[in-house]
């Protein structure tokens, strides 16, 4: 079946610094999501991307899917303690024509931002 | 808009009692519900899916008959985890899309239930 890898599990950062997590799926996506879940929260979505290619941004949040749509990456611009969480990606994949909207999560990675 | 409940969010039961949850939508009508399982510091793992007026879609090596889904209506589906053991402790999270069938649709998250299971 479908797998959805997600690297790294664990990223601690110094505030300021940048942050990015990388998403790969060993088939191809027709679209990719990505859910925040804060420390005893629920996943909340952020984002999705559909087109080979895009970038997609949300102020210090930067969104890519890539050209082959098989992998995909967060970045974040010069963290804040308030970016504290689990980020997950979530792929897509329509092949065999379900199209009822199953997703297919990362392991997620746990980033934690030292004032 | 778009706000997914469930209840309870938290629940400790005996080993062998079942436990229902409750998953609804509170402002949209959900023709498709998911059920997700989480483990401390890991993903979400699907269980099933729940589409209204049908059977549940379980994923591979959940056991439909220990994990019973009901999705009755709209915007209530139900999860009954029987017979409960202590390896079913776990974050059960329901979730919900606006549409049946549609591709893109994002999902929105319930708060979920801590299930303690002694």
């Amino acid at each position: 079946g479908q797998q959805v890898m997600q690297i790294p599990q664990y990223q601690h950062v110094q505030e300021g610094e940048d942050f990015t997590t990388y998403c790969n799926s060993s088939t191809t996506l027709s679209n990719i999501q990505w859910y925040k879940q804060r420390p005893g929260g629920h996943p909340v979505f952020l984002i999705q991307l559909v087109k080979s290619g895009e970038v997609k941004k949300q102020k210090r949040l930067t969104f890519q899917f890539g050209e082959a749509k098989k992998n995909s990456s967060l970045h974040i611009t010069a963290t804040q303690t308030t970016d504290v969480g689990t980020y997950f990606c979530a792929g897509r994949n329509n092949a065999g024509g379900t199209s009822y909207g199953k997703l297919t999560f990362g392991q997620g990675t746990i980033l934690t931002v030292h004032p | 808009g778009a706000v997914v409940s469930q209840h309870p969010s938290r629940v400790i039961c005996k080993s062998g009692t079942s436990v229902k949850i409750e998953c609804r939508s509170l402002d949209f009508q959900a023709t498709t519900m998911f059920w997700y399982r989480q483990f401390p510091k890991k993903s979400l793992m699907l269980m099933a899916t729940s589409n209204e007026g049908s059977k549940a879609t379980y994923e591979q090596g959940v056991e439909k008959d220990k994990f019973l889904i009901n999705h009755a209506s709209l915007t209530l589906s139900t999860l009954t985890v029987t017979s409960a053991h202590p390896e079913d402790s776990s974050f059960y999270i329901c979730s919900a899309s606006l549409s049946s069938g549609a591709l893109y649709n994002e999902q929105f998250f319930g708060p979920g239930t801590r299930l303690t299971v002694l």
